[in-house]
């Protein structure tokens, strides 16, 4: 069975720019979160979906956004990207709230 | 909130040999889970070990053991029998019982800054 799978694997973007990162859960797991990890930290949360309703949102401003399709494949969206936004994000997908949550292999942004 | 401390930037071990990763954390809550999970260069945060706060044994997956102490809101990781292979970055981290939220639903885990492990031949 695949994982959870995301894409790009890489970005590079320019101060000031969107970007929109994918991510495809496990067959048949309807909760996605997806997580911002700065180089040397751990990760911090940003947004958890769950049979695509929003149902938790870290500490991160609003230009960061995010939104889950009827096949429960999920965007993160950043708009006016910062120096800062530079990090790996990653995207778990759970079964239920009480399952284990398994990461993909995340995208790595860079803005210049 | 509840925040999460390793307090080991970096740690080394013999191959063979048993390391202990160290973990505190702080909450208000009375149920919850804990986890390790190990991030290879390969940037995959993968599973080790779970622990629910309401179990008091501590759990067990076969060279990983963790020594839970509720009390003193410790979650230690013990890898027996160190292979090259376990050498990455380890993350302990917290997740709340999902009758705090009202969504019935949580899935937020709270990351502490990680350990580095290196393991020597």
């Amino acid at each position: 069975d695949a994982g959870v799978t995301q894409s790009p694997t890489h970005l590079i973007k320019t101060r000031g720019q969107q970007v929109t990162l994918r991510c495809s859960p496990i067959s048949g797991h309807k909760s996605v979160s997806w997580y911002q990890q700065v180089l040397g930290q751990g990760p911090q949360f940003i947004f958890q979906y769950y049979e695509k309703e929003e149902r938790g949102r870290g500490n991160f401003p609003d230009r960061f956004s995010a939104r889950q399709f009827p096949n429960y494949s999920s965007e993160l969206n950043v708009n006016a990207l910062l120096l800062g936004d530079s990090a790996l994000y990653l995207c778990a997908s759970s079964f239920g709230s009480n399952t284990e949550a398994f990461f993909g292999q995340g995208t790595r942004l860079t803005v210049v | 909130a509840q925040t999460v401390t390793q307090s080991q930037p970096e740690m080394s071990v013999q191959e063979a040999e048993t390391v202990t990763l160290s973990c505190t954390y702080d909450t208000s809550e009375s149920d919850y889970y804990l986890f390790w999970y190990k991030q290879p260069p390969s940037r995959q945060m993968i599973l080790v070990i779970r622990q629910e706060a309401y179990k008091q044994q501590n759990a067990t997956e076969n060279r990983f053991s963790v020594n839970f102490q509720k009390a003193a809101k410790s979650f230690s990781l013990k890898i027996s029998d160190s292979q090259l292979g376990d050498a990455a970055m380890y993350f302990c981290a917290y997740r709340s019982a999902d009758y705090y939220y009202s969504g019935g639903s949580n899935y937020k885990l709270t990351f502490g800054k990680g350990t580095l492990l290196t393991v020597n031949p």
